[in-house]
């Protein structure tokens, strides 16, 4: 079974949708992240959090929310949905201080969003 | 307005070949970088990491060279297969501060690899 699980792998919406992705978890770890990644430019960190209390923007937040509804699940909303929010999205994760500090993450598999 | 995609930096091997892909990084605080094979519709997978007070760092076919004094990263992988075919990201980050345990990733260099 894969550690790091999103939903839906694939979706298409159209524009001024609001919209939820989701990213569950079996590893245990303390830290999630939301990455965009479009082609030729890598990946975005769009939000992060350190642990369920703790939500932080990352370089590319705007348009986007997220909630940490537990240790292991993190959920993306595109509150209305545009063209230019097309792109793949990763959730990863990695372990905290109380854990071993590591940065490794480990990905999901990624979610195809299209919005039309 | 509308994002233009970036072309990535390309490198073709043949199979049994040694491959060498770079990375420049620019943040001098960064103190651990980290190299991500990421296939064809699936999620990075994690490769290889060092730590700044390392220059090099050997794994599995598998190495990666580090020079801070010019912010250079490479990955070199050894007989290179088929199965290595992917896009590589390196990655860095910095301890402390508002980017502790956050990641930044580079662009992505796409290896092919012909048999």
């Amino acid at each position: 079974d894969a550690d790091v699980t999103q939903t839906p792998r694939n979706r298409i919406t159209k524009t001024g949708k609001r919209i939820m992705l989701e990213c569950s978890q079996t590893k245990g770890h303390d830290r999630m992240y939301w990455y965009r990644q479009d082609p030729g430019l890598g990946l975005r960190l769009i939000y992060y959090s350190f642990d369920v209390k703790d939500i932080n923007k990352g370089e590319i937040s705007d348009g986007y929310s997220v909630s940490r509804q537990a240790q292991a699940k993190f959920s993306l909303s595109l509150e209305s949905a545009i063209p230019n929010q097309t792109a793949l999205y990763f959730c990863a994760t990695s372990k905290g201080p109380r854990q071993g500090t590591l940065y490794e993450q480990y990905f999901g598999p990624g979610t195809r969003l299209t919005v039309t | 307005g509308e994002s233009v995609g970036l072309h990535l930096p390309t490198l073709s091997v043949q199979e049994g070949d040694n491959s060498i892909i770079n990375c420049a990084y620019s943040n001098s605080a960064s103190d651990y970088f980290i190299w991500y094979k990421q296939e064809s519709g699936k999620g990075p997978q994690f490769i290889i990491d060092i730590r700044s007070n390392m220059d090099k760092r050997q794994g599995q076919r598998v190495t990666v060279l580090l020079n801070k004094t010019v912010k250079h990263l490479s990955l070199q992988i050894a007989a290179t297969q088929p199965g290595d075919s992917a896009v590589y990201f390196c990655a860095e980050s910095a301890a402390g501060g508002t980017s502790y345990g956050k990641l930044t990733f580079g662009q992505g260099t796409i290896l092919t690899v012909h048999p």
